[in-house]
């Protein structure tokens, strides 16, 4: 079974407005992190956004902020006031548990965004 | 403070060569990550080193190899390439001690083609 599952290949915004990206996970481990990283066309993936299962409130980062509802297992990433430069491929990452065993991120297929004039 | 750095970025190399891939961390972080990033598989986990041991270790054949050296930096290698080896291959260093809230870091990536 898919363990991060983003169910938007393609998305279109409008400069100025705000766009929301999907993003569902599949955990039984009460204690886990989420990730939201983009990643242009040059490759490089820069890291966005991060929420703690056990983290109360929605995290937030300047123009991103992360709509985190527990019971339904989803993390959606929240882009105000869209910029031409936020056009790019945004994944989304979820790492379980404490142990060392369960230290790698597990990716998303993306969502590529495309901001228009 | 300098980023993740990788070398070389890009690669041509033939079917039954071997390649060396190269990742220096953010300065005080101890963990390297490796990634593979293709088309059709998406981002899988190649491995984890921390201190110079390999710590966590992704679903490759063991024709993918790493090490890590005493100042973090480490290395990749692939060895009798397959077609199917042709990716981007991403480092990501992370402090390495911060449970789930430890944060990756990613390089730019190196472009690797098999001929």
């Amino acid at each position: 079974a898919q363990k991060i599952t983003q169910t938007q290949p393609g998305m279109f915004v409008q400069e100025k407005e705000a766009v929301t990206l999907d993003c569902t996970y599949d955990t039984s481990d009460p204690s886990y992190g989420l990730f939201w990283y983009k990643q242009p066309s040059s490759g490089e993936m820069i890291f966005l956004i991060y929420q703690g299962s056990y983290d109360q409130q929605n995290a937030t980062e300047g123009r991103y902020s992360l709509n985190f509802q527990k019971a339904r297992k989803s993390a959606n990433l929240v882009i105000s006031a869209s910029q031409l430069g936020d056009s790019a491929m945004y994944f989304c990452a979820m790492r379980e548990g404490y142990s060392g065993s369960a230290r790698q991120l597990t990716f998303g297929s993306g969502t590529q965004l495309t901001v228009l004039p | 403070k300098a980023g993740v750095t990788q070398t070389p970025r890009y690669l041509i190399k033939t079917r039954g060569q071997q390649v060396t891939l190269s990742c220096s961390p953010i300065s005080g972080h101890r963990s390297v990550s490796w990634y593979q990033q293709t088309p059709g598989q998406g981002l899988q986990f190649l491995f984890e080193y921390f201190s110079e041991t390999q710590r966590n270790k992704g679903n490759f054949p063991g024709r993918f190899s790493g090490r890590q050296f005493s100042n973090s930096r480490s290395e990749m290698n692939v060895s009798t390439l397959e077609l199917g080896d042709s990716a981007l291959y991403l480092c990501a260093s992370s402090l390495g001690d911060r449970g789930q809230s430890d944060t990756q870091y990613f390089g730019p990536g190196t472009r690797l083609t098999v001929l």
